[in-house]
């Protein structure tokens, strides 16, 4: 399972903080995916962790991004700088093979607002 | 980028029909797209992986067909619980910048 956690308000130009929890498995395996989805939009995929390490983001929002691992505490985060109300959405995390995403976290909606 | 584009926005269809959703993709991705299924409030579900698998315990009732540029996603005789927005994704590119479509509403008639 996967379970997101963090702030749910952000104020602009901040940095936007959130961590997945992995349980009932171990996270030294596998692509690390976060997600994001604005009210009523669709899906973007926002940039992976492969448990080594290695990172890849979507360039769109690459120079604002940042995903790590620990695997001592079987969780990885999410770091989003400067963030905007263009951020505002709910923010999955999930697990895939390099490829397709097989299991999702239940979301957590991150507002940004003063 | 590899842009995603759906058909219709909505769906209207009457339980028991059949509903097919349309994918395309701005260039070949092959076979490397997924469907997903996402429902309100809840997090999307993986229905379909290399454009035509279906993921573990997923009715047969659900699809998938096509290759290069042009996915369909079927699902025959459409129950209650299938009511839902449905989503396709391509994962051609590597290193990945993986998109997804817009979206399929599949709402009752």
């Amino acid at each position: 399972q996967l379970q997101e956690s963090g702030p749910g308000l952000v104020k602009p130009s901040e940095t936007l903080s959130l961590t997945c929890t992995v349980s009932g498995g171990s996270i030294s395996r596998s692509y690390w995916s976060w997600i994001r989805q604005p009210p009523g939009k669709g899906l973007e995929w926002i940039g992976y962790i492969y448990y080594s390490g290695g990172t890849n983001y979507n360039p769109s929002l690459e120079s604002r991004v940042t995903i790590s691992i620990d695997k001592s505490k079987n969780h990885f985060s999410l770091k989003m700088s400067s963030v905007t109300a263009a951020d505002t959405a709910v923010y999955y995390c999930a697990l895939g093979d390099g490829s397709y995403f097989d299991y999702w976290g239940q979301g957590t909606l991150v507002t940004v607002s003063s | 980028e590899i842009v995603m584009t759906q058909s219709p926005a909505t769906l209207s269809v009457s339980p028991g029909e059949r509903a097919t959703l349309s994918c395309r993709a701005s260039q070949s991705v092959s076979s490397n797209l997924a469907w997903y299924q996402q429902k309100p409030g809840q997090a999307p579900r993986l229905l379909i992986y290399a454009a035509s698998t279906r993921a573990t315990g997923v009715p047969a009732s659900f699809s998938g067909s096509g290759s290069g540029t042009e996915f369909t996603l079927t699902i025959t005789s459409l129950q209650s619980e299938d009511f839902a927005v449905y989503y396709c994704q391509q994962y051609k590119n590597w290193p990945p910048s993986w998109t997804f479509g817009q979206g399929t509403k599949v709402e009752v008639k």
